[in-house]
């Protein structure tokens, strides 16, 4: 079975700080890899993916991904953060084993972005 | 309505009641997921619908747990006998089915249960 790991639970910054947020997988087929970001009061949303292709990929409000398929890892990055960044945020990884394509997903970081 | 849809928002129960919630999906969206997420925690896969068919169930989905999609078009998910430990955010999402149709995962905002 898959499982993710997210190992940082509650991380804090000040604005303009850098980002990174662990993620990690254990499956050892072909997997879809994705980050999902939860503001507070709203239903998930979907923040990037990793299908094929270039390991590093960007996606909405300035964040980035890059797959390392040795490490077997997914981390998201940010340059530099903003308040409106806080939130809750989850790796999630699906298999594409199988017809159900169902998320497994980490237990999520949450992010506090200090002004 | 562009969004998958669920109702209700919050529902308090007392133990040993039953409850139902409802999920509209995206209209175009042929597949339904339901997850479960309780706090502290990333949401957990409990049930799979393609049109009407029930095609995968978690073990999490024990048998006071049934859902339903009727028509292929909304879903229900319905609890029967309602414990303290069902107390959880129920999540549903909606996607097409194609040979990327994880590209169309949406999410609704889920419905809360607190179980007293």
């Amino acid at each position: 079975a898959q499982s993710v790991s997210q190992h940082n639970h509650h991380v804090i910054l000040s604005e303009a700080a850098s980002l990174e947020l662990g993620c990690n997988y254990s499956y050892g087929g072909t997997v879809n890899l994705f980050w999902y970001v939860q503001y507070p009061g709203q239903h998930l949303q979907l923040l990037l993916k990793y299908f094929s292709g270039d390991p590093l990929v960007k996606g909405i409000k300035g964040f980035e991904a890059e797959f390392i398929k040795s490490k077997f890892s997914f981390n998201l990055r940010k340059p530099s953060v903003q308040w409106s960044d806080t939130a809750e945020y989850f790796c999630a990884v699906t298999s594409l084993s199988g017809s159900a394509r169902q998320l497994t997903f980490g237990s999520g970081t949450q992010l506090t972005v200090l002004p | 309505d562009t969004g998958v849809s669920q109702n209700p928002r919050h529902k308090i129960t007392k133990r040993g009641q039953n409850v139902t919630f409802r999920c509209d999906p995206i209209s175009e969206h042929n597949r339904l997921y339901w997850y479960r997420q309780t706090l502290g925690q990333g949401p957990e896969f409990l049930t799979y619908f393609q049109n009407e068919a029930q095609l995968e169930k978690s073990r999490l989905l024990s048998d006071r747990f049934s859902a339903e999609r009727p028509k292929g078009s909304f879903s229900t998910l319905e609890i029967q006998r309602t414990e303290q430990g069902d107390s959880a955010m129920y999540l549903c999402a909606s996607s097409s089915m194609g040979l990327r149709d994880t590209y169309g995962y949406t999410f609704g905002s889920g419905t809360r249960l607190t179980v007293v």
